[in-house]
């Protein structure tokens, strides 16, 4: 159970492309998921958290324009990184906690490595 | 502030070599403890939950424990399919993850 799916696993665009990236919790229903950022050696930095049915709340210094989330139902969330520059190459990460248990664990997609040329 | 700290940053070990891994933390409000299993390219793995001091946690060759300020994942006679990267994170408001211990079990 509490498996969460992410797609698309790797990417590589030219300079300036918008990236669509999708996560699905695929056996529970998650009114709140989160996305994360992740450079080599360091720890998993949460980018936003995705809220359904309303707009997502960002974390200090992460541009809402570029990174745009839509939450359109309980099973999914996407993050679009917008005119995407080789500095937006990082992996990234969702994860998703079943809804009505907020201190039960955040169950992780596969991530999601974004290269931009 | 949030902040937790995992030591050592990397570790080796024989295969059947027991040995723990620490985790440091302070946070407002402790709501959750997890550890979590990270394999290269992957996403994290659920491991363990830990609520409150003196709690304890088990599974296969892994126990998690838990104290006011710190927690530790001991590994029993690892196996080489144990390499990983295992991750400490906390629950105050958000999730704060570790940098992680990277272990690496040699046959």
């Amino acid at each position: 159970g509490a498996v969460v799916s992410q797609h698309p696993s790797r990417v590589i665009c030219k300079s300036g492309t918008s990236v669509k990236i999708e996560c699905r919790s695929l056996d529970f229903q998650a009114t709140t998921m989160f996305w994360y950022r992740q450079f080599p050696k360091q720890s998993l930095m949460l980018m936003a958290t995705s809220n359904e049915g309303s707009k997502a709340t960002y974390e200090q210094g992460v541009e809402k324009d570029k990174f745009l989330i839509n939450h359109a139902s309980l099973t999914l969330s996407t993050l679009t990184v917008t005119s995407a520059h080789p500095e937006d190459s990082s992996f990234y990460i969702c994860s998703a906690r079943e809804t009505g248990y907020s201190n039960q664990p955040q169950h992780f997609g596969d991530g999601t490595r974004l290269s931009i040329l | 502030e949030d902040q937790v700290t995992q030591s050592p940053e990397a570790l080796r070990l024989q295969e059947g070599e027991s040995s723990s891994l620490n985790c440091s933390y302070t946070v407002s409000g402790l709501r959750g403890l997890f550890w979590y299993r990270q394999d290269p390219g992957k996403g994290p793995e659920f491991l363990f939950t830990l609520y409150s001091a003196g709690e304890e946690k088990e599974k296969e060759r892994l126990k998690a424990t838990l104290t006011k300020k710190e927690s530790f994942l001991h590994i029993t006679a690892p196996k080489p399919e144990d390499s990983a990267t295992y991750l400490c994170a906390v629950q105050g408001g958000n999730l704060i993850f570790g940098k992680g211990t990277k272990l690496s079990v040699k046959p």
